[in-house]
């Protein structure tokens, strides 16, 4: 597709179980960030794959959290154990890295919106 | 680290009226500038960006912002705002590098509403 996608589009979820996010990045793009979108925090930088390799996994607020990527290409987000103050938009984007200048634009996908009961 | 305050939370205006809504970040090294703007319903899209070069930088829907070094601000201005222009607008720092990482570190958004 032309832009990132994301999947689902909407989560809801019981306390204690766990889910899996989803990011299909544009084609080419070798950088992939995840954020987070609350109500009580902004948006909050998660993590960032350059390749299928996470140089700075800083941002995950807590061991329960996780993220892949494979082929260079598809990264799934997984929150094990969900608790509430869980719930937020999670947001993947995605850009070229430029080896000399950096500040490249990200293009943002539409999110995905976990609720936890 | 980076952080970046946006001061204003809600930015109430008039349609044609002109309009600032404001950032100021703080940085032990040099950093790249954003705002991006998230309309109802849908995902953040880049408005403008500054690198480098002139200090004042103009971006999509006359959207422009000038990048205060001394004051380490970098504020968005329109001089003639539509009732399209409400959403809710976040400025964004990154790290200034080749090869840098490139996480956005935002703002907490400002939310504009443009009424008629």
């Amino acid at each position: 597709g032309a832009g990132v996608s994301q999947s689902p589009s909407n989560k809801v979820t019981e306390k204690g179980k766990d889910v899996e996010l989803r990011c299909d990045p544009i084609s080419g793009h070798t950088a992939l960030y995840w954020y987070r979108q609350s109500l009580g925090q902004g948006l909050e930088f998660l993590i960032y794959f350059q390749g299928n390799s996470a140089p700075d996994k800083s941002g995950l607020p807590s061991d329960r959290f996780s993220a892949e990527r494979t082929g260079g290409s598809v990264s799934t987000l997984t929150i094990q154990r969900t608790q509430q103050e869980d719930s937020a938009v999670y947001l993947c984007a995605s850009s070229r890295l430029d080896p000399l200048v950096g500040g490249q634009k990200q293009f943002f996908g539409p999110g995905t919106r976990l609720t936890v009961l | 680290a980076q952080s970046v305050t946006q001061l204003d939370s809600q930015v109430p205006v008039f349609e044609e009226a002109p309009v600032e809504l404001r950032c100021n970040y703080s940085s032990s090294v040099s950093v790249y500038l954003f705002w991006y703007v998230q309309y109802p319903n849908q995902g953040l899209q880049l408005l403008l960006k500054y690198l480098s070069g002139s200090t004042l930088v103009k971006g999509i829907n006359g959207f422009e912002a000038e990048f205060n070094k001394s004051q380490t601000s970098f504020h968005l201005r329109k001089p003639s705002v539509h009732i399209s222009d409400t959403a809710e607008y976040f400025c964004a720092v990154s790290r200034r590098g080749g090869g840098s990482q490139g996480n956005l570190i935002f703002g907490k958004g400002t939310k504009l509403s443009v009424k008629p």
